[in-house]
Parts: C-alpha cells; sequence; structure tokens
C-alpha cells in the first residue's frame, strides 16, 4: 500500500529565516505530487505541482519554491521567511496515469512564523 | 473554469440523527467528484468518489454521496451521525482529462458538528 511521510510535524521559525519541508511517497511510481497550504483551518490553497522529476508548475507567485529531485520526494523551500507564510501545509500524491485524479494527502506540517 | 461551492459553513445534527453536507458544482463536461475528511491538525482523507454509474456512492465510514447532474450537486449523507464523524468536509470536483486535469478544485470546506 502507498504512505505519505511530512516532515517535521510542526516548525516555528522567524522571520527571514530559511525553509525548507519534505514530502516523501511510499508504494507507488511515477506520482503527481502536490503541496497546498491551508490558513485558519479552511480553505486549501494549492502552491506547487510536479508530475515529473524536475518538473515544477507553480500556482500562485510568492516567495515560495519547490523542488523534486527524486521521483518520490518533494521539497518545499524559502529562502526568507514572511510573517504570512504562516500555515498548515500539506503535501499530496496522486496517481499519474491510472488514476481519475483523486489525491492523497499527508498529514501535514505546522508552520509558524514569528 | 470549474469550481464548487459548499454553501454552508458549518452543519450541527444530534448524534443518531441522519446527516446531510451540501455540495454542488460547477465545471464543462462530466464531473469527477471528490469528498475529503479532515480530523484537526491532520491530513486529509479520502472518503468516496463519483466517476461514472450509479448515482448513489458509497465511501468510508458509513457514509454515501449521491450524484444529481442536473442540480449539479453532490451532497454527502450519513443515515445516523457519530460524535467522532465531528470533522471539516471538503468537496472537490476535477474536469475530465484536458486543461487542469493534474488539479483538483476543492470548495471551501464544512464543519461538521454532531452533538452527543
Amino acid at each position: 500500500s502507498q504512505t505519505i511521510h511530512q516532515w517535521p510535524a510542526t516548525l516555528v521559525q522567524p522571520v527571514g529565516s530559511p525553509l525548507s519541508l519534505e514530502c516523501t511517497v511510499e508504494g507507488t511510481s511515477n506520482p503527481n505530487l502536490y503541496w497546498y497550504r491551508q490558513a485558519a483551518g479552511r480553505g486549501l490553497q494549492l502552491l506547487f505541482y510536479s508530475v515529473g522529476i524536475g518538473q515544477i508548475s507553480s500556482e500562485v507567485p510568492q516567495n515560495l519554491s519547490a523542488s523534486r529531485p527524486q521521483d518520490r520526494q518533494f521539497i518545499l523551500s524559502s529562502k526568507k521567511l514572511l510573517l504570512s507564510d504562516s500555515g498548515f501545509y500539506l503535501c499530496a500524491w496522486g496517481p499519474r496515469l491510472a488514476g481519475v485524479g483523486e489525491q492523497y494527502f499527508g498529514p501535514g506540517t505546522r508552520l509558524t512564523v514569528t | 473554469a470549474q469550481s464548487v461551492a459548499q454553501p454552508e459553513d458549518q452543519v450541527n445534527v444530534a448524534e443518531g440523527n441522519p446527516l446531510t453536507v451540501k455540495c454542488t458544482y460547477s465545471v464543462s463536461g462530466n464531473p469527477y467528484l471528490f469528498w475529503y475528511v479532515q480530523y484537526p491538525n491532520r491530513g486529509l482523507q479520502f472518503l468516496l468518489k463519483y466517476i461514472t454509474g450509479d448515482n448513489l456512492v458509497k465511501g468510508s465510514y458509513g457514509f454515501e454521496a449521491e450524484f444529481n447532474k442536473s442540480q449539479t450537486s453532490f451532497h454527502l449523507k450519513k443515515p445516523s451521525a457519530l460524535v467522532s464523524d465531528s470533522a471539516l468536509y471538503f468537496c472537490a470536483v476535477k474536469a475530465l482529462p484536458g486543461a487542469g486535469s493534474y488539479q483538483l478544485t476543492f470548495g471551501k470546506g464544512t464543519k461538521l458538528s454532531v452533538i452527543p
């Protein structure tokens, strides 16, 4: 069965510090990968998605970036965090070839920028 | 462009009563529709999906959803609510293969509170 991991689970960082959140998927190959941000426990904002190694699509211009160095690894980064970057960050994967679009989510990372 | 509306921010229901969480959608062509549940400080969990076929779809934890093409709705239902069903519920839609086919469009979420 497939499993998706995210770490760290919680993170408190000062404004201006760098960020690196990691997501890995097990039990599948060639997944679509997604980063979402959820503010105030409500709606989801799609930040980035990737359909393959090195292929990143950005949905929202911001000071965040994403990378996919390996097939099942997705990293969210920032060089300098802003207060507005606080939120709950969710990674998700979806089957590329046989799926009908469903996505499966990781446990999330709670980021607080102080 | 596709969109999803969850008209109720919050739904309160007594334990043991039936529950309904509403969802309407707008998409060109036939939709793929999904429901997810999120417990506090957790990721979203997949509940069920509608692709084609029977309009009544059964999912996890006793939930079901009814697809109504004429009303462009996909309401989530459960015959008897449990306190443990209290959570945030998201409806999502994906258009058929084509532009944006890698993405889901999510509603804003409905908070369900089941009162003992």
